[in-house]
């Protein structure tokens, strides 16, 4: 099946640092990527959606300043949480479509605490 | 944007037990998926199933598009079953998923 991964799976950081997430598809060419935020004991909450070669679109609410989204190639989508505080705390999860359009497989999230 | 509702939020379930979950949603749809997301967080994919039943072991879902509903059925559940089951739709095929809030599932032995 499709294989997705997320880099780094945990990481923490101090207020006002920015921090590089990254997702990639292993084994499939990607053309769109989706990033999710989840806070404990909720659900995924979509933050955008990451399109190769072009701009990312940012759902109502997220700033697109604040969380800069990169897909640079067909198996890259970055994350970038600039100057981040402890709100920003968060599990952060991409995805990919896969050859079936219909389905987005996900990466096993990246767990952020900024202190 | 479409509302989904899942149901019930949390259930406990001795181990060997079935069970059934529910997801409501308020628009049709073209796209429906099952995860499970395991403790660690990974969300596994269980079914695509807009409409129609499908069965993987001991799981099976089916999706009623005109009444707009699915479920998803776990049999002989076991400890490794536990975790979050998320429902999430879409209008059309290659949309964004919009996620219901999950049903937390509890198999203890």
């Amino acid at each position: 099946g499709a294989v997705v991964s997320q880099h780094p799976s945990r990481v923490i950081c101090k207020s006002g640092t920015s921090v590089k997430i990254e997702c990639r598809s292993l084994d499939f060419q990607a053309t769109t990527m989706f990033w999710y935020r989840q806070f404990p004991k909720q659900s995924l909450m979509l933050m955008a959606t990451s399109n190769e070669g072009s701009k990312a679109t940012y759902e109502q609410g997220v700033e697109k300043d604040k969380f800069l989204i990169n897909h640079a190639s067909l198996t890259l989508s970055t994350l970038t949480v600039t100057s981040a505080h402890p709100e920003d705390s968060s599990f952060y999860i991409c995805s990919a479509g896969g050859a079936l359009k219909e389905t987005q497989y996900f990466g096993p999230g990246t767990r952020l605490l900024v202190l | 944007g479409i509302q989904v509702e899942q149901s019930p939020p949390d259930l406990i379930l001795q181990e060997g037990a079935n069970s059934t979950l529910r997801c409501n949603f308020s628009d049709s749809v073209n796209n429906l998926q099952w995860f499970h997301q395991n403790p660690w967080g990974q969300l596994i994919n269980l079914f695509y199933i807009p409409s129609g039943t499908k069965q993987n072991g001991r799981l099976s879902a089916t999706t009623v598009a005109t009444e707009r509903y699915s479920l998803l059925y776990i049999s002989s559940s076991q400890t490794t079953d536990s975790g979050v089951y998320f429902c999430a739709v879409a209008r059309t095929g290659y949309s964004t998923l919009t996620f219901g809030k999950g049903t937390m599932l509890l198999v203890s032995p």
